[in-house]
């Protein structure tokens, strides 16, 4: 059972233009919706996270927008360049701050930025 | 700072070999992960440990076997080496929700 569905999976953007990536979730226990970024030959790093309490948060470019009715949210980078060409995935997890943390993933998104 | 870090790097074994994923991390975290990625599959949880001294499984367990020596190091092995285990594996430490990856071991069995 995937508890996190994320589309599409390969994303095309020209330069400047925005990027949308949206995720589902299943568990209404989770509390903690991070999106990890990961560039080829690296590990995954937190680009950015939101807690259900809001429905957006916006780090420079990069915004979270969060529905809890839907059980849904997205990632957005706006103004799109070539070096923001990575796979990105949205995870999910619940009790965040308890020892018995586990984030589950979605299967990622191949995102290309177009010169 | 070298956060987690992960030996080896690459690895090609046969069908039925063992061999161990060595991990160690340097930021004093309690907890730590084993996830494997393959393409369109995402990343998967294999064992994670949430302090020195515990093991729990995680989405994918089966022909693995985990060992947390101490608070630093958490170390992934694999028995008898499947076909199917071909991946890169990736270990993890945790800071307040946020995981710290290492760069992966590329692990081919053949």
């Amino acid at each position: 059972q995937q508890q996190v569905k994320q589309s599409p999976q390969s994303l095309i953007v020209q330069k400047g233009g925005i990027s949308i990536i949206n995720c589902a979730y299943e568990n209404t226990a989770f509390d903690y919706f991070p999106w990890y970024q990961q560039f080829p030959g690296k590990g995954p790093a937190l680009l950015i996270a939101i807690r259900p309490d809001v429905s957006e948060k916006k780090e420079g470019r990069f915004t979270i927008s969060f529905n809890k009715s839907a059980k849904q949210f997205s990632l957005h980078i706006m103004d799109s360049q070539p070096g923001d060409s990575a796979t990105y995935f949205c995870a999910a997890s619940g009790s965040s701050g308890g020892s018995n943390y586990k984030l589950t993933f979605g299967k990622g998104t191949l995102l290309t930025v177009n010169p | 700072n070298a956060g987690v870090t992960q030996t080896p790097k690459f690895q090609v074994l046969k069908t039925g070999q063992s061999m161990t994923l060595q991990c160690a991390q340097d930021m004093n975290h309690n907890s730590m992960y084993w996830y494997r990625q393959d393409p369109g599959m995402g990343l998967r949880l294999i064992y994670y440990s949430a302090s020195e001294g515990t093991t729990d499984k995680g989405e994918v367990p089966n022909g693995y076997n985990v060992s947390r020596l101490n608070k630093r190091e958490f170390s992934l092995r694999l028995e008898s080496a499947a076909p199917s285990q071909t991946s890169v594996y990736f270990c993890a430490s945790k800071r307040t929700g946020e995981l710290f990856f290492g760069e992966g071991s590329r692990l081919t069995v053949l």
